[in-house]
């Protein structure tokens, strides 16, 4: 079975500073699709970025950018000039290419914006 | 479409009690999802549509559960005689492969019945 694992339960950065989440995941698929999900104090899921597996590029939407290693089953998010409403639990997502095409999620990890 | 929406968004019950929860997926939209969620939790998958079909439960859907999607179009998620585990927010999901060209079938959540079991 496909697992997720996000090491970093919270994480925090200065506002207009960097950050990057990390997440691994186990598969042995070779074609799938990874997403990071943001879910705000609201608690509804927002799709912040998605990469597909047999895409070399790296995935980037405007400030939002991933580190996709497919070998090394890594998946990280990078978050450039952070913003107070980017502070939200960061889920990563696995998807299988066939089948249910449900989503596997990791833990989560708590993003905190400091001023 | 004001995308998917979940009713109610809050539920209080006493264990042993019996609840619904209702999902309306966005217009069109032929799979739908269930998920659960616990405090400090990413989701975990219970179970998925594609039109008024049921093909999938997870193992987590004990038999307590039942879902259903009549005429493709909403969907209810019974639990019978709740326990305290049961408490969780639940998130139904949806999304469309009817003419979509890419593959990604994105899925658009809704903002979850939060369900306290005392």
């Amino acid at each position: 079975a496909q697992t997720v694992t996000q090491s970093q339960p919270e994480m925090s950065v200065q506002e207009a500073e960097t950050v990057t989440l990390s997440c691994t995941y186990d598969t042995s698929e070779s074609d799938y699709y990874l997403f990071w999900y943001k879910q705000p104090p609201s608690r509804q899921m927002i799709l912040v970025i998605r990469q597909e597996a047999y895409k070399q590029q790296n995935a980037t939407e405007n400030r939002f950018s991933v580190n996709f290693q497919k070998a090394a089953k890594s998946f990280s998010l990078k978050i450039s000039d952070s913003q107070l409403g980017d502070a939200a639990m960061y889920f990563c997502a696995y998807r299988a290419f066939q089948g249910a095409q449900k989503l596997v999620f990791g833990q989560g990890t708590r993003l905190t914006i400091n001023p | 479409d004001t995308g998917v929406s979940q009713d109610p968004r809050h539920k209080i019950t006493k264990r042993g009690q019996n609840v619904t929860f209702r999902c309306d997926p966005i217009s069109e939209h032929n799979r739908l999802y269930w998920y659960r969620q616990t405090l400090g939790q990413g989701p975990e998958f219970l179970t998925y549509f594609q039109n008024e079909a049921q093909l999938e439960k997870s193992r987590l859907l004990s038999d307590r559960f039942s879902a259903e999607r009549p005429k493709g179009s909403f969907s209810t998620l019974e639990i019978q005689r709740t326990e305290q585990g049961d408490s969780a927010m639940y998130l139904c999901a949806s999304s469309s492969t009817l003419g979509v060209s890419n593959r990604v079938y994105e899925q658009y959540f809704g903002p979850g019945t939060r369900l306290t079991v005392t």
